[in-house]
């Protein structure tokens, strides 16, 4: 089956501490990965993607498919990181399937 | 470029009725898919559709369909509408291929009373 996995609804941090959110998947083929993200009374945008290996914002995230996971990673969490983040798998068929979802408060 | 455009923006509607939601994706994308966002279930497809065709569906019961016309312009109409339908609906766009980024609109709030 063709999944993806946020285990954690909510996630809150202090101002400058590390986060991480965790994704998991489940997919037999070649995964393509997103993250995306809601800040408060915005659009879902894309922030970042596996394949770009891109650092957006101070956060990264890595493709384990050992584990098949890509958990979203900062070292030092900023108030403005307080938003909704969802993982999201793209399939050979072009069906992005996104996880429940993880809202990040981050504490001052 | 103008952005994912959804109209309406709000809706209430009764139980019973039908409701038909729209959205115009941004220009030269060929992709429109479709979600449900509650706050319990966070974002569930519903069907995608690609140069006026369905390419994938999600597990939504019949009552939802949609549609997608030759400008790429898209709908979406859920009939006999139950209190549980009462949600954020998303549409998003892309160009349609591997790997793109997916467009999303401000979303149409629908309540069922």
């Amino acid at each position: 089956a063709q999944r993806v996995t946020q285990p954690e609804k909510l996630l809150s941090v202090f101002k400058g501490a590390p986060v991480e959110l965790k994704c998991n998947y489940s997919y037999s083929g070649s995964p393509e990965l997103f993250w995306y993200v809601q800040y408060s009374r915005q659009r879902l945008q894309l922030l970042l993607r596996h394949i770009s290996r891109e650092s957006i914002k101070g956060f990264t995230a890595d493709l384990n498919k050992g584990e098949t996971s890509f958990h979203l990673k900062k070292p030092f969490a900023q108030e403005e990181d307080s938003a909704m983040y969802y993982c999201a798998l793209i399939t050979g068929g072009f069906k992005t399937i996104f996880g429940a979802g993880t809202r990040l408060f981050v504490k001052a | 470029k103008a952005g994912v455009t959804q109209t309406p923006r709000y809706l209430i509607k009764t139980r019973g009725q039908q409701v038909t939601l729209s959205c115009s994706p941004i220009s030269g994308h060929r992709s429109v898919s479709w979600y449900q966002q509650t706050p319990g279930q966070g974002l569930q497809f519903l069907f995608e559709y690609f140069s006026e065709t369905q390419r994938n569906k999600g597990n939504f019961p019949g009552r939802f369909s949609g549609r997608q016309f030759s400008n790429s312009r898209s709908e979406m109409n859920v009939s006999t509408l139950e209190l549980g339908d009462s949600a954020l609906y998303l549409c998003a766009s892309t160009m349609g291929s591997y790997d793109t980024e997916a467009f999303f609109g401000q979303g149409t709030r629908l309540t069922v009373v």
